[in-house]
C-alpha cells in the first residue's frame, strides 16, 4: 500500500523553464510534506517542507503548494537549472511521532 | 556544517560474510534511522532508534540484520550472514523527531557477491 506516490518517474525540461514535481498521498493524517533532492552517489538532501496549516511555502527558486482537499502537493522550480538535474523524493509524515513516508522519487533532467 | 557521516562508503564482500555499517548522526539529534534503497523499493525503511532505544525495526529481516545505538555518537547496522539480495545502498539519517526533517549522510554502497 503506497501512501505516497509520484506517478511520473521522470521528467525532462529545458533550462530556464518552469519545473513541476508532483506527489499525491492517501493518508489523511498527513500533516507534514517535504522534499527531499538527491544527486547520484549521495544521499539525499532536505530541500524544501510545508505544513499542513498553510498551502503554499516558497524558497528562492523553489515553491512547495499543497492541495489538502486533493491530497496533492507539487513543487515547482523557476527557473529550472542544469544543476537540478537530480531525482526528487516527496515524502510526508503524520505529526512528530510517525516516521516519514517517501515515494519512489522523480528523475529530473534540466538540458541546457 | 553538522552532517552525517558513514563508513564506509564502499563494501564489497562475498556471500556469508559480515558486514558492519556504521553512522555518526549529527550531535544533538535525537532520532536516527536506516533506510536501504533499491531500484524496486525505492527508499525502504529498516529501523529507526529515539534516545538510542529501538523504536521500530519492522522493516529489517531479523534473522540477519540487526541495528543497534552503543552511544550517542554511533549507529550500526549488522548483516550476518551477507546474501547477494542484501546489495543496495544503506542510508543513515538523523533528525530530532520521528516525522520530523530528517538528514541523511551519504550511503553505504554494499555489494555482496
Amino acid at each position: 500500500d503506497q501512501q505516497v506516490k509520484q506517478n511520473s518517474p521522470s521528467l525532462s525540461v529545458q533550462e530556464g523553464r518552469i519545473s513541476i514535481l508532483n506527489c499525491d498521498y492517501t493518508n489523511s493524517m498527513f500533516d507534514y510534506f517535504l522534499w527531499y533532492k538527491k544527486y547520484p552517489a549521495e544521499g539525499p538532501t532536505f530541500l524544501i517542507s510545508i505544513s499542513s496549516i498553510k498551502d503554499k511555502n516558497e524558497d528562492g527558486r523553489f515553491t512547495v503548494f499543497l492541495n489538502k482537499s486533493a491530497k496533492h502537493l507539487s513543487l515547482h522550480i523557476v527557473p529550472s537549472q542544469p544543476g537540478d538535474s537530480a531525482v526528487y523524493f516527496c515524502a510526508a509524515s503524520g505529526g512528530s511521532n510517525y516516521k516519514l513516508t517517501f515515494g519512489k522519487g522523480t528523475l529530473l533532467t534540466v538540458n541546457p | 556544517d553538522a552532517r552525517v557521516t558513514q563508513t564506509p562508503r564502499d563494501k564489497v564482500t562475498e556471500m556469508g560474510q559480515e558486514v558492519t555499517m556504521r553512522c555518526q548522526p549529527i550531535l544533538g539529534h535525537n532520532t536516527v534511522f536506516w533506510y536501504r534503497q533499491t531500484m524496486m523499493q525505492g527508499l525502504e525503511l529498516l529501523a529507526y532508534f529515539r534516545n538510542r532505544a529501538p523504536l521500530d525495526d519492522s522493516g529489517m529481516p531479523k534473522d540477519r540484520f540487526s541495528a543497534e545505538m552503543p552511544d550517542a555518537t554511533l549507529a550500526t547496522l549488522k548483516i550476518q550472514p551477507s546474501e547477494p539480495r542484501d546489495s543496495a545502498v544503506y542510508f543513515c539519517a538523523s533528525g530530532f523527531g520521528v516525522g520530523d526533517t530528517q538528514y541523511f549522510g551519504p550511503g553505504t554502497r554494499l555489494t555482496v557477491l
